[in-house]
């Protein structure tokens, strides 16, 4: 089964809301990443967290990892309609591998 | 920096034909790239990892004989899908990696969306 798991799978809020995602996973990880991916379009990179991290800020975005409970939570703050679009976290496991192993994503609409 | 590309952005085949989708990295020499698998609503699914000069590397589940992947360059990777059959319909996406940086980020191509009648 997939590494990832987001909560919650869909999201609706009004602009200028904080938005707030939550992610699962179920092994050791090297680095959490979270992505962005507006309909029929390919991925964008937010941010990439590691694993001796706990917060990291990325303009609006803020990432929280909580390896103890193998979680990860990305906030997006004052969010804009521009923000509507899914987003995904995906880890890098512990061990060497350089794949990524993506969650379900969280469908986030944001109505102006 | 940092931008692959993926052609055809939209490809329609008849069941039986084969169709190739190319991904390139424009910028940057790509050490590894990834492709993916995306069925509407859910998440990526990888389905091989190749490394440029050698063979790819297939996640269980998927046949290396219907979907062959070609890494001949830093820039360029191919995923070939052949004998499509109308459940090959998806949205496939590529990513490349410059493992020789030392970082982990993966940059994605903006997908092709292949439908076989």
């Amino acid at each position: 089964s997939q590494q990832g798991e987001e909560d919650p799978q869909a999201l609706s809020i009004q602009e200028g809301e904080n938005a707030t995602m939550n992610c699962s996973y179920k092994t050791s990880i090297n680095n959490l990443q979270w992505y962005r991916q507006n309909s029929g379009r390919g991925l964008v990179h937010l941010i990439l967290i590691r694993s001796n991290e706990r917060e990291k800020h990325s303009g609006r975005l803020r990432v929280t990892l909580d390896t103890s409970k193998k979680s990860s939570s990305l906030l997006i703050t004052a969010s804009r309609a521009a923000d509507t679009a899914s987003y995904f976290c995906a880890t890098v496991l512990q061990g060497g591998s350089e794949k990524l192993v993506f969650g379900k994503g969280t469908k986030l609409t944001v109505n102006p | 920096g940092a931008v692959v590309s993926q052609h055809p952005s939209r490809v329609i085949c008849k069941s039986g034909t084969s169709v190739k989708i190319e991904c390139r990295s424009l910028d940057f020499q790509a050490t590894t790239m990834f492709w993916y698998r995306q069925f509407p609503k859910q998440s990526l699914m990888l389905m091989a990892t190749s490394n440029e000069g050698s063979k790819a590397t297939y996640e269980q589940g998927v046949e290396k004989d219907k979907f062959l992947i070609n890494h001949a360059s830093l820039t360029l990777s191919t995923l070939t899908v052949t004998s499509a059959h109308p459940e090959d319909s998806s949205f496939y996406i590529c990513s490349a990696r410059n493992k020789r940086g030392g970082s982990y980020e993966q940059y994605f191509g903006p997908g092709t969306r292949l439908t076989v009648t």
